[in-house]
């Protein structure tokens, strides 16, 4: 499956550096999703961005900041995380709100 | 907000007995969706219920609405090792796809 691609599939990164996830998805869709998923907690959304515009954010520590360039790309900019935000960051998009969300493989992250 | 809660959190069963996962909620649900993650793998779209009292199946999946919009239920006959993984119900309200915790299914060859 190609329709929503992330990268990098794994990154360990130490708490005062900066990185990015990167997620690009080739359905034409118009809403786009970051999830979290660690073992103790099930799927966390993070955020949700419609034609590019924010429309969501599920309380989201500030060290996690997304950007949406456009409908195609999704960006996750990390900077001082924290141990416990090790996790696995999904990406996903869907037609629309509501609609069955498409999943990319996930960057599986830790945090020294 | 809305919570939907699944049961039960883990199944383990020998290959070709039933297994079924339960999604509960206290307030009515626009609709039902089913997930499949594999282990290892990312969560994949299973199908949509939106009808009170829906009934739909999938081979050996049969997934069920209630009539009450407040429960739904995934079941699957004669399991086969390839049916491994965790299934998520998930609902939404407003913008959000809310998540239940997920069961996790292992199958004994």
């Amino acid at each position: 499956e190609t329709g929503v691609t992330q990268t990098p599939r794994h990154l360990v990164m130490g708490m005062t550096n900066k990185k990015s996830l990167k997620c690009e998805q080739h359905l034409g869709h118009n809403a786009m999703y970051w999830y979290k998923q660690s073992a103790k907690k099930p799927l966390e959304l993070m955020f949700v961005y419609s034609l590019e515009e924010r429309v969501e954010n599920n309380s989201v520590p500030s060290r996690f900041s997304p950007e949406c360039p456009n409908s195609s790309h999704l960006f996750l900019h990390l900077h001082t995380l924290q141990p416990e935000d090790s996790a696995l960051y999904l990406c996903a998009s869907s037609q629309d709100w509501g609609y069955e969300q498409f999943f990319g493989p996930g960057t599986r992250l830790t945090v020294l | 907000g809305q919570q939907v809660m699944q049961i039960p959190q883990y199944q383990h069963v020998q290959e070709g007995e039933d297994f079924t996962t339960y999604c509960n909620s206290s307030t009515t649900l626009s609709n039902i969706q089913w997930y499949k993650q594999r282990p290892g793998g990312h969560p994949v779209f299973l199908i949509q219920l939106v009808k009170s009292g829906e009934v739909k199946k999938q081979k050996r999946l049969t997934f069920q609405f209630g009539e009450a919009k407040k429960n739904s239920s995934l079941h699957i006959t004669a399991t086969q090792t390839t049916d491994v993984g965790t299934y998520f119900c998930a609902s939404n309200a407003g913008n959000m796809l809310t998540f239940g915790g997920g069961t996790r299914l292992m199958v004994k060859p």
